[in-house]
């Protein structure tokens, strides 16, 4: 069974700019979660869709945006990229989302660098 | 406010010992608890878990041990191996909101041949 694949693995952007990130879940799985991980602030949920509803939202402000498809894949947006969104997005997914009955799979993340 | 904390940033340990990460949590709303180990350029990779209705879970060479009270869990390794070296993230999540997890900041863990 194939992973939790992210694209793309890396990008390069500069200040105000907006990017797209990309994570298909492991087959089946409806539940997508993203996180973020810089060194100052570990790793924070940012958001979680699950059956392409968000569900569930972190303390982020409102330029951090996603969605989910109908075939279970999902994609962030940031809009006007700031230095300190330099960080590695990791997507993780599982079969319904609930801590305790079904563990998430975490994608290899994409390292976002705003210059 | 830091709800989950790793206090020890790293830990180096001979092979064949035993190691301990540990992990404080200030939540009391958090009921359910996970180990999850990260190689670089990899995701964190689910270690073990344990539900607030336990206060031990064992699986292999891997053994999360929950206190309650002290609002404490720590992770031991036995017998510790070279390949167990890696990042060790600590997360937790109120299982009624979902598949939110709340990480620490992560120990790395090296285990010297």
């Amino acid at each position: 069974k194939a992973g939790v694949t992210q694209t793309p693995r890396y990008l390069i952007k500069t200040r105000g700019q907006q990017v797209t990130l990309s994570c298909s879940p492991i087959s089946g799985h409806r539940s997508v979660s993203w996180y973020q991980q810089t060194p100052g602030q570990g790793l924070q949920f940012l958001f979680e869709y699950f059956s392409e509803t968000q569900r569930n939202k972190g303390n982020f402000p409102g330029r951090f945006s996603g969605r989910q498809f109908s075939n279970s894949r999902s994609e962030m947006n940031v809009s006007t990229l700031e230095l300190g969104d330099s960080a590695l997005y990791l997507c993780a997914s599982s079969l319904v989302g609930l801590a305790g009955v079904n563990e998430q799979f975490f994608g290899p993340g994409t390292r976002l660098t705003v210059l | 406010d830091q709800q989950v904390k790793q206090n020890s940033p790293s830990l180096s340990v001979q092979e064949g010992r035993i190691s301990i990460l540990n992990c404080d949590y200030t939540n009391s709303m958090f009921d359910y608890f996970l180990w999850y180990k990260k190689y670089p350029a990899e995701g964190p990779t689910f270690l073990i878990s344990i539900s607030s209705i336990k206060d031990k879970n064992e699986d292999g060479r891997f053994t999360v041990f929950l206190n309650k009270s002290a609002k404490h869990l720590s992770l031991h390794i036995v017998p510790s191996q070279p390949g167990d070296s890696a990042v060790y993230f600590c997360a937790a999540s109120e299982m009624a909101s979902g598949s939110r997890l709340t990480f620490g900041e992560g120990t790395q863990l090296t285990v010297n041949p």
